[in-house]
């Protein structure tokens, strides 16, 4: 199946600092990926959708000032938590949608990216 | 999304067949029927999905009702490595179109 990674798989950072998280599929091009987050033992909640060349959308409740995406290429989305705060801790997951799926709708998931700010 | 409804739990001894419920009584015509699962800090990973024929792949089967409105996952054979949470989303497949996760199905696959 097809393969979408996310780096760092972990990081941990100071209260107030950004942290950049990479989501990348690499064997098709994504025209659209969308960004998780999970909070201990509960479920994914949508962030925002990512289109290639466009602004992401953001879900109710998710600040598009504190949360930045950038999808400036067919393969690549990046997720920017700036100005850090423990709140922000989090366990936030990547997903890609192949522009050439035929149909099926399969979205193919990230390993996850476990931030923990101090 | 039409919504779903699983049961929040389930134990299944290791070797026996794990049946996985889902409901989802308000399906439209044009929506799948989709299976995930998530081993603790992992991303989702597909296991498979259907429209309303039965449908099984080297993972596992999906049986599908006649009125749609309700699927039952088997995993065969379940080991210790399919203990997750399985989440049962529908979804219409109509562009790209996000992934809507409600609670699902903590497996404990008990040795």
């Amino acid at each position: 199946g097809a393969v979408v990674s996310q780096h760092p798989s972990r990081v941990i950072c100071k209260s107030g600092t950004s942290v950049k998280i990479e989501c990348r599929s690499l064997d098709f091009q994504a025209t659209t990926m969308f960004w998780y987050r999970q909070f201990p033992k509960k479920s994914l909640m949508l962030m925002a959708t990512s289109n290639e060349g466009s602004k992401a959308t953001y879900e109710q409740g998710v600040e598009k000032d504190k949360f930045l995406i950038n999808h400036a290429s067919l393969t690549l989305s990046t997720l920017t938590v700036t100005s850090a705060h423990p709140e922000d801790s989090s366990f936030y997951i990547c997903s890609a949608y192949p522009a050439s799926s035929g149909g099926t709708g399969e979205l193919f998931f990230g390993e996850g990216s476990r931030l923990t700010v101090l | 999304d039409a919504k779903t409804t699983q049961p929040p739990s389930m134990d299944c001894a290791e070797g026996r067949a794990a049946n996985l419920p889902c409901n989802h009584s308000t399906i439209s015509g044009n929506e799948y029927v989709y299976w995930y699962r998530q081993i603790h800090s992992q991303g989702p990973q597909y296991i498979i999905h259907g429209l309303k024929n039965n449908e099984t792949n080297e993972m596992a089967s999906l049986i599908i009702t006649e009125d749609r409105k309700s699927s039952t996952l088997i995993l065969p054979h379940a080991t210790l490595r399919d203990t997750a949470v399985y989440y049962c989303i529908v979804r219409a497949v109509t562009g790209a179109n996000n992934l809507f996760f409600g609670t699902g199905t903590r497996l404990t696959v008990i040795p």
